[in-house]
C-alpha cells in the first residue's frame, strides 16, 4: 500500500520561502499525478496544485505566482515551494496521490499524514 | 463556476440514515468524490466517481448525483462515522480541483 510522507520545517518568517518535501513508498510512482493540499487551522481544504511524474504542472490559479511543485523520480518524492508568504499561509500541509476517474484526474486516494507549517517572525 | 456549496451541519440519530449534499454547476460535468476527516487526521476517500467505494469502505457509505447536487449516504450511521465531509470534483473550466466547504456530521 502506497504510503506518503510530509517533510520540512515547521515554522516559517513572513516573506520566506515555505519549502515542504512528500516521500512516496510502498507503490509506484510513475504514471500518477500528484498533489499538495492546504488546511489552515479550523477550516476547509484547499487544493494548491499536482504535478504529473514527467514534470507537468497545474496551479490554483489563486496561488500560481507563488507556488513550484517539483518532482524527483529518481527519489520517489516531489516538493512545494511557496514564496513570499504571509499568515495566511499557515496550515496544514498534506501531499496526495491522484487517481484519474470518469475522464478526470481529481480523485486523492491516498494521503500523507500532514504537517503544520506556521508563519510567524 | 468556481464553487462547491455543503451545508455546515448535520446530525443524524445512531443506527439511522443520513445524506450530506453537495451543490455545484460543475457537477453536471464532473463527477463527485467525498473525504471523510476526523480531528486531527489526514482525509480519506470513502466515495469516488460519484457512487464508487475504494477498498475497506463500509457499503454504508453510497454515493449519488442528480443534476448540480451530488449526495454522500451513509445507512445505518455508526459513532465512528462523526467527522467532518468534504466533496470534491473540478470547476466547470475543468482546470480547477474544488473542494466543497465542509459538513461536520453528529451522530447523536
Amino acid at each position: 500500500q502506497v504510503q506518503l510522507q510530509e517533510s520540512g520545517p515547521g515554522l516559517v518568517k513572513p516573506s520566506e520561502t515555505l519549502s515542504l518535501n512528500c516521500n512516496v513508498s510502498g507503490g509506484p510512482f510513475r504514471n500518477y499525478f500528484w498533489s499538495w493540499i492546504r488546511q489552515p487551522p479550523g477550516k476547509g481544504l484547499e487544493w494548491i496544485g499536482y504535478i504529473y511524474y514527467n514534470g507537468n504542472t497545474k496551479y490554483n490559479p489563486s496561488l500560481k505566482s507563488r507556488v513550484t511543485i517539483s518532482v524527483d523520480t529518481s527519489k520517489n518524492h516531489f516538493s512545494l515551494k511557496v514564496n513570499s508568504v504571509t499568515a495566511a499561509d499557515t496550515a496544514v500541509y498534506y501531499c496526495a496521490r491522484v487517481t484519474c476517474s470518469g475522464g478526470t484526474c481529481s480523485v486523492f486516494d491516498s494521503w500523507g499524514q500532514g504537517t503544520l507549517v506556521a508563519v510567524s517572525s | 463556476s468556481s464553487e462547491l456549496a455543503q451545508d455546515p451541519a448535520v446530525s443524524v440519530a445512531l443506527g439511522q440514515a443520513v445524506g450530506i449534499t453537495c451543490q455545484g454547476d460543475s457537477l453536471t460535468s464532473y463527477s463527485a468524490s467525498w473525504y471523510q476527516q476526523k480531528p486531527g487526521q489526514a482525509p480519506v476517500l470513502v466515495i469516488y466517481a460519484k457512487d464508487r467505494r475504494p477498498a475497506g469502505i463500509p457499503d454504508r457509505f453510497s454515493g449519488s448525483t442528480s443534476g448540480n447536487t451530488a449526495s454522500l449516504t451513509i445507512t445505518g450511521a455508526q459513532a465512528e462515522d462523526e467527522a467532518d465531509y468534504y466533496c470534491s470534483s473540478r470547476d466547470t473550466s475543468g482546470n480547477l480541483v474544488l473542494f466543497g466547504g465542509g459538513t461536520k456530521l453528529t451522530v447523536l
